[in-house]
């Protein structure tokens, strides 16, 4: 069965460091999304992406983040200067074309993310 | 009002017993409907889509009620392996596939 890839699985990291996870979406799947969910809470959007570009970002995903489909497969999210209350675990998702199915979401594994 | 709600948990039921989640949504533009499940610190799985008329996999049935907007999903005969926490997640009209989701709902299936 397809599968969204997600990397790194867990990356520790200086409070102020930059970081990049990636994301491998479904191959056929046109629309992608990261979330996070923070230890014990739900899981909240943060991004949208479609045609190259971002379709919807939510209110926290501010300038410190962005993402990038830099090549034909990879989706990325970079947080420039990490906070103590950027740890959580994030989430990158697909969805396939519009009008089959394409409300319908395939989560990766997640990458958790701690900031010390 | 929260955008997605649902019943506060957790749920713990013995083996066998029927269990009932309900969630609401305040959105009435809302357009698809889904519930998820989450094991513990790994990512959402589709559980079933939601539709208008209801629908049934196995032991598992999900209902909408947009006059209400509410939706509701029912495990009958529960295994051990139902346990998990169960996400109600909610499209919001002309948003792609932006999916809201709720706080999720805790079930514990004891022996």
């Amino acid at each position: 069965e397809p599968e969204v890839t997600q990397t790194p699985s867990h990356q520790v990291t200086q409070m102020g460091q930059e970081v990049i996870l990636r994301c491998v979406p479904i191959s056929n799947h046109l629309y992608f999304y990261w979330y996070r969910q923070i230890l014990g809470q739900k899981v909240e959007f943060l991004v949208s992406f479609y045609n190259n570009e971002i379709s919807e970002k939510s209110e926290i995903f501010d300038d410190q983040f962005s993402v990038e489909r830099p090549d034909g497969s990879n989706f990325t999210l970079k947080i420039r200067s990490t906070k103590l209350e950027d740890s959580a675990m994030y989430f990158c998702a697909s969805s396939p074309p519009r009008g089959s199915g394409a409300n319908v979401l395939t989560f990766g594994a997640g990458s958790r993310l701690t900031v010390l | 009002r929260k955008e997605v709600e649902q019943d506060p948990g957790p749920f713990n039921v013995p083996e066998g017993a029927t269990v009932a989640f309900n969630c609401t949504y305040s959105n009435s533009a809302s357009q698809s409907f889904f519930w998820y499940r989450q094991d513990c610190r790994k990512e959402p799985k589709l559980l079933m889509s939601v539709y208008s008329s209801g629908n049934e996999d196995g032991r598992f049935t999900a209902q909408l009620n947009r006059a209400s907007q509410y939706i509701s999903l029912l495990i009958r005969d529960s295994k051990l392996s139902d346990s998990a926490t169960y996400l109600c997640a909610v499209n919001i009209y002309n948003q792609g596939g932006k999916l809201i989701f709720g706080q999720g709902t805790e079930l514990s299936v004891k022996p």
